[in-house]
């Protein structure tokens, strides 16, 4: 079966860029998602097909998909952006999720 | 768009629970639905998914769950089921139920460029002896 690795924390100083990957076998054939998962809330899609934005979502959230490696990239890093962070693609007609990320902002 | 998780609570282990999400604001019949779970602490597990019954309304679910687990639908009242059998303590989670963002199409248009756009609050089961 298909698998996404993330790595599990990931510690910012607010300002800074924060990159958080996404790593599958040939991840760069498939398109990825991104969801944002602050305590006790549910997912909220911040990156979809890789690199587009829903409306609402901040300027300083951005994708990129290339080789193995999806990438989620947050420049300016806030605290309200501390969270936790998982991608998301599809084996054929199975979704997959990656083990999420904790950005802690600090 | 909105989407109610209901039916979840404390339930022995071995038996049966069904969770409803009842969804509105949208054509409901047009959409795929999505279950996914997530262990307290733990990170987000797809459990399966409905196609709209212009396409068939075929399920698909993680091979884990394959077998104890039904997702189903009922477009006249815009919810979707998921009936869960033979619980185990490890089914302990918040399930939640997502919708695509854009109506279903064929078999042969769904590419993978997918993505779950709107999410329910989350219902909690327990599954305890």
């Amino acid at each position: 079966s298909y698998e996404l690795a993330q790595p599990p924390s990931l510690s910012v100083s607010p300002g800074q860029t924060a990159k958080i990957t996404c790593s599958g076998d040939k991840l760069e054939d498939k398109f990825a998602s991104w969801f944002q998962q602050r305590p006790g809330q549910s997912p909220v899609l911040v990156i979809y097909q890789d690199d587009k934005r829903p409306s609402g979502i901040p300027e300083r959230f951005s994708g990129s998909n290339s080789g193995n490696t999806a990438t989620l990239t947050i420049s300016g890093t806030q605290a309200m952006d501390e969270a936790d962070y998982y991608c998301q693609t599809w084996d054929s007609s199975s979704v997959v999720f990656g083990g999420g990320t904790i950005l802690t902002v600090l | 768009v909105q989407l109610v998780e209901s039916g979840g609570g404390l339930v022995q282990t071995g038996r049966s629970l069904r969770l409803s999400c009842t969804t509105s604001g949208f054509t409901f019949s047009d959409y795929v639905l999505s279950w996914v779970r997530q262990v307290p602490g733990k990170g987000l597990e797809w459990v399966g998914l409905i196609r709209s019954e212009d396409y068939g309304g075929t399920t698909e679910y993680a091979a884990s769950l394959r077998g104890r687990f039904i997702i189903s639908r009922d477009d006249s009242k815009s919810i979707a089921y998921l009936q869960m059998n033979s619980l185990k303590s490890e089914d302990t989670a918040v399930y939640y139920c997502s919708r695509e963002a854009r109506p279903d199409v064929s078999s042969a248009m769904r590419g993978g460029d997918e993505y779950f756009q709107y999410w329910g609050q989350g219902t909690l089961v327990t599954v305890s002896s």
